[in-house]
């Protein structure tokens, strides 16, 4: 069984750094492309970015580059979120999940979310 | 860049009854070499994360029940959700994977009438 299972909820104040994993287990990890989503609350998804594990090819949603970071450890399976400098407004829930059909794809299988609060 | 939006924002329908939520691109999805579209669709429920319901526009996912199906082409589509069930409360959005950044409708929220 496909899974990808996220790391805890986060609370932040402005300004702090911090990133977030999606460990993927149950099928081939190098081998698909794993994105990143968030919903900020009460809204819409909006899709971030996109690693291949693979080769670690990077792709960004131009609203989002050079916002976050994406990187992986195939070692471990996992991929990260980053941010290197936090603001209120990326308080949101984090989903990972993985494209069923290479870069740009629909996405068959999703992390429980990661929830992250930024608060002075 | 690949506008999405949905229509209604939200629907109440009554138990046993059909759901139809609209979804439009602002170009269009289907791709000429291999004449599929480019459109996926997603259930939400309260407190989880999306479900994979159907993509290239009308194939349902394993395990999705057959309630669910989606039709369209181009830039206009549509997902019918028949005798609908108390289980089907959610929102349900379309995304299109046709270009990168693969954007999502703004969603449609379905209750209960």
């Amino acid at each position: 069984e496909v899974q990808l299972v996220q790391s805890g909820a986060e609370v932040k104040k402005p300004g702090e750094s911090l990133k977030i994993s999606c460990r993927g287990s149950g099928y081939s990890f190098t081998t698909y492309w794993i994105g990143w989503v968030r919903q900020m609350p009460g809204k819409g998804l909006e899709w971030m970015g996109i690693i291949y594990p693979g080769d670690s090819d990077v792709r960004y949603s131009p609203s989002f580059q050079g916002q976050v970071t994406i990187s992986v450890d195939n070692s471990i399976s996992t991929t990260y979120l980053q941010w290197s400098s936090l603001k209120a407004s990326d308080t949101a829930m984090y989903y990972c999940a993985r494209s069923a059909v290479g870069r740009i794809g629909w996405l068959d299988s999703w992390g429980q979310g990661t929830m992250v609060t930024v608060s002075s | 860049d690949f506008v999405m939006t949905q229509s209604p924002d939200s629907l109440a329908v009554s138990l046993g009854e059909r759901a139809t939520i609209n979804c439009k691109s602002s170009q269009s999805l289907l791709y000429s070499s291999n004449y599929k579209n480019y459109l996926a669709w997603y259930q939400q429920k309260p407190g989880q994360p999306p479900k994979l319901l159907i993509y290239w526009a009308s194939t349902r996912e394993s395990g999705v029940p057959d309630r669910f199906s989606g039709s369209g082409s181009g830039t206009d589509f549509t997902l019918t959700i028949n005798s609908l069930q108390a289980d089907d409360v959610a929102v349900y959005y379309c995304q299109q994977y046709y270009s990168s950044p693969p954007d999502f409708g703004p969603g449609t929220k379905v209750d209960i009438k």
